[in-house]
């Protein structure tokens, strides 16, 4: 119940192009989903964050898509660039006692091709 | 801009032996994090601390002990190396969370361990 599935593993993208990655959770009681992005090298850096008391969060060409229904979230990057190939981590954790535990997916590998 | 700051980037020690991985935050974060990044497993936390001389287990603890005796300084110790601890390790840093909020995390850029 503590997972979080992240999907696809790998992705190929065209410059110009939109990456979708997805997540699913089982947890109902996670209120914080952010994502990270790592290039090689780096530690993870957070991309953007959203709580389930909205759908939909927009930060320049990053958008997160929330179901609550279903469980769900999604990362899109719109016009995806050869910049942007890294791996990207979804998470989720839950306020709990001034610290959030991140429960992590397992990572997508992301490649633009110019 | 924070900066988490890890002594080692590359590692290398023998089975059995004791080994210490350090971090140090310069932003007076409260919370601070251990995690260990295997390909197709993402970050697992190993064990994290909210205060000095304070610690709880996260998910993978087995193996592992911690030590932050100051607040910037969060210390990592593998009792006695085994090669399945070989892996990537990073330490990550936040502000108290509130009620109802979330602190980001920082991280810093790892260190890549290998026990032999």
């Amino acid at each position: 119940q503590q997972q979080v599935k992240q999907s696809p593993q790998s992705l190929i993208v065209q410059k110009g192009g939109i990456s979708i990655i997805n997540c699913a959770y089982e947890n109902t009681a996670f209120d914080y989903f952010p994502w990270y992005q790592q290039f090689p090298g780096k530690g993870p850096a957070l991309l953007i964050a959203i709580r389930p008391d909205v759908s939909e969060k927009k930060e320049g060409r990053f958008t997160i898509s929330f179901n609550k229904s279903a469980k769900q979230f999604s990362l899109h990057i719109m016009d995806s660039q050869p910049g942007d190939s890294a791996t990207y981590f979804c998470a989720a954790s839950m306020s709990s006692g001034g610290y959030n535990k991140l429960i992590f997916g397992a990572g997508t590998r992301l490649a633009v091709h110019p | 801009d924070v900066k988490v700051t890890q002594s080692s980037r590359y590692l290398v020690k023998r089975t059995g032996e004791k080994v210490f991985l350090e971090c140090v935050q310069d932003m007076d974060h409260e919370n601070m994090f251990w995690y260990r990044q295997d390909p197709g497993l993402g970050l697992r936390l190993i064990y994290f601390s909210y205060d000095v001389k304070m610690k709880e287990k996260g998910d993978i603890p087995e193996g592992y002990s911690v030590s932050r005796e100051k607040k910037e300084r969060f210390s990592l110790i593998l009792e006695s190396a085994s090669t399945n601890q070989t892996s990537m390790y990073l330490c990550a840093s936040s502000q108290r969370s509130g009620r109802g909020s979330n602190q980001p995390q920082h991280f810093g850029d790892g260190t890549r361990l290998s026990i032999l």
